[in-house]
């Protein structure tokens, strides 16, 4: 069984500040991991997948997220947040069944002008 | 492009009533899903089909039935709806289950049911 957990609900910050959203999980497997974006009234949005191979990876919108094995984490970052960046963002993980994704139970990042 | 289309977008039932929510996908994708979302529980697994005529449980299958009689097409049935579905419900679609393939997300139905 899988599930994951996102540290914080809500995430306020300034315009051109740096941002990491968390997100632990936890596995008896080896998994997959994601983070999706959720903008207002639409649907999600991949932003970034962790498959195998480089613990970082890159996304779209200039955010990037870390695999720390050890730590069970994979948390996401962005050096400076705009305001279009404001969104529901879910940390979600599968395992051998890769299309059955475990969500997060979301953060709301907030970016103030 | 399409993609990901769900029918209707808004809906508001009363309960025991019953309705059907459409999804179509237009990428010729096998495996299609219905997730609900509800605050601070992120989405969940209703059901999901691995192929035409295939359908399998997820994690929340309780109340909804679906159906896959074509390809392009997902079926999400609540027979005698109750408030407890109130909802919004995501359905997805990807190629395949190996790793190099992306779920690929509708927008989503709004159903209250009251």
């Amino acid at each position: 069984a899988q599930s994951v957990t996102q540290l914080d609900s809500q995430v306020p910050v300034f315009e051109e500040a740096p941002v990491e959203l968390r997100c632990n999980y936890s596995s008896s497997v080896s998994v997959y991991l994601f983070w999706y974006v959720q903008y207002p009234n639409q649907g999600l949005q991949l932003l970034l997948k962790y498959l195998s191979g480089s613990t970082l990876v890159k996304g779209i919108n200039g955010f990037e997220a870390e695999f720390n094995k050890s730590q069970t984490s994979f948390h996401l970052r962005k050096p400076s947040v705009h305001i279009s960046d404001t969104a529901e963002y879910f940390c979600a993980v599968s395992g051998t069944s890769y299309g059955k994704l475990t969500f997060g139970q979301g953060t709301i990042l907030t970016v103030h002008p | 492009n399409a993609g990901v289309t769900q029918t209707p977008k808004f809906r508001v039932l009363k309960t025991g009533q019953s309705m059907t929510l459409l999804c179509a996908q237009d990428m010729n994708h096998e495996y299609m899903y219905w997730y609900r979302q509800d605050p601070g529980m992120g989405l969940r697994l209703i059901h999901y089909s691995v192929g035409e005529g295939t359908t399998a449980k997820g994690e929340v299958p309780d109340g909804y039935n679906v159906s896959r009689l074509k390809k392009q097409n997902f079926l999400l049935g609540l027979e005698s709806a109750a408030p407890s579905q109130t909802s919004v419900y995501f359905c997805a679609s990807s190629l395949g289950t190996g790793p190099g393939n992306t779920i690929y997300f509708g927008e989503g139905s709004w159903l209250t049911v009251v």
